[in-house]
């Protein structure tokens, strides 16, 4: 069975900092895709990046890159030059390839950007 | 704004009752998808349709019913509701029914059972 783990329930990091938030994920699928989503205090879900599993290069979209390290089944999320707004719930997820797409969340990790 | 709409933004019904959640997908979408989020559960993948066919079945309850209609839209049907139920329910789409593709998320409905 396909699982998704993010070992940081909470994380803090300056404004215009790096930060890095961890996922892991576990399948025995060979083709997958990885998925990024924020969730702000309103509540909507927002899609950030995704990384194919066969995809050579890491993802980027913006202050936002994907660290996807495949046999070590990793797919951090990097956001640079943190910002205020940033501040919100980051949920990996993994979808599967076939008759149905299927995506499995992660508990997803807190992040606050303090000023 | 994602381009997916769910009606109504929030519900606040009896325990027992039946309440219809609905789901129009972004345009050009023809995956619809449905998730709870609850706080002990987190979110959880329900149901999706492809072009108005069910494709893959995650944790949804016996009580919980869905269909996705000709012009795409869906609906989520939850009956007999329960305590437990209460949670934010959200609506998904995406293009085709891919491992790459991207899934866009509905406002969500939050349902409050009393």
């Amino acid at each position: 069975a396909q699982k998704i783990t993010q070992t940081q329930p909470g994380m803090f990091v300056q404004e215009k900092e790096a930060v890095t938030l961890d996922c892991t994920y576990d399948t025995s699928d060979q083709s997958y895709g990885l998925f990024w989503y924020k969730q702000p205090s309103s509540g909507e879900m927002i899609f950030l990046i995704y990384q194919g599993s066969y995809d050579e290069q890491n993802a980027t979209e913006g202050r936002y890159s994907l660290n996807f390290q495949k046999a070590r089944k990793s797919a951090n999320l990097v956001i640079s030059a943190s910002q205020l707004g940033d501040s919100a719930m980051y949920f990996c997820a993994m979808s599967r390839r076939g008759y149905g797409q299927n995506f499995v969340f992660g508990p997803g990790t807190r992040l606050s950007v303090l000023p | 704004d994602s381009g997916v709409t769910q009606t109504p933004k929030h519900l606040i019904t009896a325990t027992g009752q039946r309440v219809t959640l609905r789901c129009s997908p972004r345009s050009g979408d023809l995956s619809v998808y449905w998730y709870q989020q609850s706080l002990d559960q987190g979110l959880q993948f329900l149901i999706q349709y492809y072009n108005g066919e069910e494709r893959a079945k995650g944790n949804i309850l016996e009580r919980f019913s869905a269909q996705q209609f000709p012009d795409l839209h869906s609906e989520l049907n939850l009956s007999s509701l329960e305590l437990g139920d209460s949670a934010l329910y959200f609506c998904a789409s995406s293009e085709q029914t891919l491992a790459g593709d991207t899934q866009y998320f509905g406002p969500g409905t939050r349902l409050t059972v009393l």
